[in-house]
């Protein structure tokens, strides 16, 4: 079935840092990558939705200069998350559509925390 | 505003029991209502879907009932076990490569 990934799983950053967040279709294209953000025991807020070639298209009250969102290949989306805050601490997760179905695959999601 | 409104916001069930979770939606565009389940520290994983088309899918424990002209649908768990234990979200959406509306979750505990 499709499997997509993320990378890192776990991440540490400093504030005023950068960090970027990887999320790879493993055996599958996605022609369309959505990220999302949730706190704890909450549910998911989407980010931004991204297609391949394409800038992303941001919901209201995301900043994108702040959260860069680069889809440059079928298979890769990258969240770059810029001069980070400690409010940027959070779990980010991505997901994937290949575009043949309805189906969102979803990655394993990547904590985020900032110190 | 909140496009899937999902009940109840906790729920704990024995060993064995049923679980029934529901959701309501307003828009009649959306056309593909999935479930999902999370367990801590983890990304979402699919459990069953449904099209409006039909008002029932069975897979396995897992059952989706739909009711289009109430626009609710509900997840049942039959035969509920620990491992069950996690937080369910429904979700609409409205066609392929299209956002979903997640609704607010639901956090099931098993107790043996």
């Amino acid at each position: 079935g499709a499997v997509v990934s993320q990378h890192p799983s776990w991440v540490i950053c400093k504030s005023g840092t950068s960090v970027k967040i990887e999320c790879r279709s493993l055996d599958f294209q996605a022609t369309t990558m959505f990220w999302y953000r949730q706190f704890p025991k909450q549910s998911l807020m989407l980010m931004a939705t991204s297609n391949e070639g394409s800038k992303a298209t941001y919901e209201q009250g995301v900043e994108k200069d702040k959260f860069l969102i680069n889809h440059a290949s079928l298979t890769l989306s990258t969240l770059t998350v810029t001069s980070a805050h400690p409010e940027d601490s959070s779990f980010y997760i991505c997901s994937a559509s290949s575009g043949q179905s309805s189906e969102q695959y979803f990655g394993p999601g990547t904590r985020l925390t900032v110190t | 505003q909140q496009q899937v409104k999902q009940s109840p916001q906790s729920l704990i069930v024995q060993k064995g029991g049923i679980s029934i979770i529901n959701c309501a939606y307003e828009n009649t565009a959306f056309d593909y209502f999935p479930w999902y389940q999370q367990f801590p520290g983890k990304g979402p994983a699919l459990l069953i879907a449904i099209r409006p088309d039909v008002s029932e899918k069975k897979e396995g424990r897992f059952t989706i009932s739909f009711n289009k002209s109430a626009k609710q649908f509900s997840l049942h768990i039959m035969d509920s076990q620990p491992g069950d234990s996690a937080t369910y979200f429904c979700a609409a959406s409205t066609g392929t490569g299209n956002q979903f509306y997640f609704g607010t979750g639901t956090s099931l505990t098993v107790i043996p």
